[in-house]
């Protein structure tokens, strides 16, 4: 299956710590992305990286990429509490991008 | 604003009754999908369409239709609901190969 796993399912910190989340997937990719869902609202796209690429910043996020393992991490440095969120990755290739069931990430104040 | 627009949010109709759930994006993006999300099973893709007239099925199409007639629009036709159709839906447009837009879902329940 192209779907990425994420791991853990659920994650519980402080605030200040950081998170990292971790993702595998069994297919060739073109890129992976990360994506951040509030409860019932619709997916926001964080950041995507692609396949040549092996780490990427955006603000407090850091993705790494190793294709050779075909996997993916996301670390959010100095968690807040508006980071209380699922985070999926979804694998791309061609013209699919599957989702997992993601990571449940709780932020305590 | 960039975005991709669904309705209605929220929907209860009753076995059997056709509906059309409404998706526009002003990206002029290429790709256009549509997601349904249950809970311990992620989202899963029911269809997708890479350009205008060009639509294809994804992991769980049955009981949907879609329509690719503009670039804008997407949107998706249950002919008849059953109540295994009940889930939050969702809406994404994408240039080709990039970061997906998600819209902000719509709750439909069958009774």
């Amino acid at each position: 299956s192209q779907q990425g796993e994420e791991d853990p399912q659920a994650l519980s910190i402080q605030e200040g710590e950081n998170a990292t989340m971790n993702c595998s997937y069994k297919t060739s990719i073109n890129n992976l992305q990360w994506y951040r869902q509030n409860s019932g609202r619709g997916l926001v796209h964080l950041i995507l990286i692609r396949s040549n690429e092996r780490e990427k910043h955006s603000g407090r996020l850091r993705v790494t990429l190793d294709t050779s393992k075909k996997s993916s991490s996301l670390l959010i440095t100095a968690s807040r509490a508006a980071d209380t969120a699922s985070y999926f990755c979804a694998p791309h290739n061609t013209d699919k991008l599957i989702f997992g069931t993601g990571t449940r990430l709780q932020v305590f104040p | 604003e960039a975005q991709v627009t669904q309705n209605p949010r929220y929907l209860i109709t009753v076995t059997g009754k056709k509906l059309t759930v409404t998706c526009s994006q002003n990206m002029n993006h290429e790709y256009m999908s549509w997601y349904r999300q249950d809970p311990g099973l992620g989202l899963r893709q029911i269809y997708y369409s890479m350009n205008v007239e060009v639509t294809d099925k994804g992991d769980v199409p049955e009981g949907y239709k879609v329509s690719r007639k503009e670039k804008r629009n997407f949107p998706l036709i249950l002919e008849s609901p059953s109540p295994n159709q009940t889930s939050l839906y969702f809406c994404a447009s994408s240039p080709v190969g990039g970061g997906y837009t998600f819209g902000s879902g719509t709750r439909l329940t069958v009774v």
